[in-house]
């Protein structure tokens, strides 16, 4: 069955400091993968997607994520993190018309 | 920009009771998901529903579980009986027909079971 794992459950940076969550998946064949954020209170958003072609994908708020098949990871970063990126992230794979996520990893952002 | 909206947005209930949880997908989409997550634990899928009908679900969607889209817009979630386990926050999601993948979730409902 196909899985998802996001070996950081929480993840503490500075403000203005590079950022990389980490997300690994097992899936058989090219995989749908997703990245999606939430805020305290706030529903699951999607900050980027990758299908085919490319394997660096850009999303929204400057999040980008690179899809490395020979190591079953789909990375998230951020060049310079704001306090405002502080949610949870979620990593997820789509199968058969659902998603499966991850366990999640909290950001914390240190001023 | 379209959104999907959940009400309400906190339900505490007792245990035995039913509960109907609603969503309001984006209008021109035509998959509608239930999801949830226990505290501390992962978004699980539940149930996909296409053209009236569940077209799959998870081993939690058992028997005490139920979708309806009763009209044009709302989809709902009913639990017959709910159980202590059931506390868990629900999210709704939707998608059009070609991109199913591209799912956009509402902001959940807490469901507290007592």
């Amino acid at each position: 069955a196909q899985s998802v794992t996001q070996p950081d459950i929480h993840i503490t940076v500075s403000e203005g400091a590079s950022l990389e969550l980490r997300c690994n998946y097992s899936y058989g064949a090219t995989p749908y993968l997703f990245w999606y954020v939430q805020s305290p209170g706030q529903g699951l958003q999607l900050l980027l997607k990758y299908f085919s072609g490319d394997t660096l994908v850009q999303g929204i708020k400057g999040f980008e994520a690179e899809f490395k098949r020979s190591q079953s990871s789909f990375n998230l970063r951020k060049p310079s993190v704001h306090w405002s990126d502080a949610a949870e992230y979620f990593c997820a794979v789509g199968q058969g018309g659902k998603l499966i996520f991850g366990q999640g990893t909290e950001l914390s952002v240190k001023p | 920009e379209p959104e999907v909206t959940q009400t309400p947005s906190h339900q505490v209930t007792q245990m035995g009771q039913e509960v109907i949880l609603r969503c309001v997908p984006i209008s021109n989409h035509l998959y509608f998901y239930w999801y949830r997550q226990i505290l501390g634990q992962k978004v699980e899928f539940l149930v996909s529903f296409y053209n009236n009908e569940i077209s799959e679900k998870s081993e939690i969607f058992d028997d005490q579980f139920s979708v309806e889209r009763p009209d044009g817009s709302n989809f709902t979630l009913k639990i017959r009986s709910t159980k202590l386990e059931d506390s868990a926050m629900y999210f709704c999601a939707s998608s059009d027909r070609v991109k199913r993948y591209e799912q956009y979730f509402g902001p959940g409902t807490r469901l507290t079971v007592t």
